[in-house]
């Protein structure tokens, strides 16, 4: 696979259950994102990786875990979320964090999150 | 602080009009600028981008000129297809220490209608 694969497509979770998102890029990047998009908002920046180190967390509630594990893996832990929480969740790549700003990012298609 | 303001939707059109989505921005420095198209149930595609001044930037018939004095990146095409209908993004990148972030606008939902 090519570019930037996110799993699942779609979730329905409980308040009270506890799930991850992954994503995955094959594009040789170093700096992964997280994004929400929630209807008639902007775009919200979640967290940034870049070279597998947390550069910024956008006072993200705590429920909201991420973690690297490396350079091309990226995933959103999940637990005691509220029905608000429900969103698009995308995960995006660029070369690094600093070349992110003038090439642009690769973003997934996305994880379409449902907390009942 | 920086942000940007793209014009509301939805927006209608026929086949073959013309179209302009306008998109003005606020920022410190000088950002670079992009417009992002998202089709149903996709992610964003980058559509395309200027990174200076006086810059314009082209793709699949889209253009956008970056203007300083106006603080504008406008994103028009001479003559759209039903293809096009999707939802478009103007988006600038601020710096923040080591990191290059995209500030995104809310988006303006085209449709083009046969």
């Amino acid at each position: 696979e090519t570019g930037v694969t996110q799993t699942p497509r779609h979730l329905v979770m409980g308040m009270t259950n506890k799930k991850s998102l992954k994503c995955e890029q094959h594009l040789g990047h170093n700096a992964m994102y997280w994004y929400k998009q929630s209807a008639k908002k902007p775009l919200e920046l979640m967290f940034v990786y870049n070279f597998k180190e947390q550069t910024e967390n956008n006072s993200v509630p705590s429920r909201f875990s991420p973690e690297c594990p490396n350079s091309s893996h990226l995933f959103l832990h999940l637990h005691t979320l509220q029905p608000e929480d429900s969103a698009l969740y995308l995960c995006a790549s660029s070369q690094d964090s600093a070349t992110g700003g003038t090439d642009g990012y690769t973003f997934g298609s996305g994880t379409r999150l449902t907390v009942v | 602080g920086n942000s940007v303001t793209q014009m509301e939707g939805p927006v209608t059109l026929s086949e073959e009009a013309f179209l302009t989505i306008n998109c003005t921005y606020t920022a410190t420095g000088y950002p670079s600028l992009f417009w992002y198209v998202q089709y149903p149930g996709e992610g964003l595609q980058l559509l395309l981008k200027a990174t200076k001044a006086d810059d314009k930037g082209s793709n699949k018939g889209f253009e956008a000129t970056y203007r300083k004095e106006t603080t504008s990146f406008h994103l028009e095409k001479g003559s759209v297809q039903v293809s096009d209908s999707a939802v478009y993004f103007c988006a600038l990148s601020r710096s923040g220490g080591s990191n290059y972030k995209l500030t995104f606008g809310k988006g303006t939902l085209l449709t083009v209608n046969p």
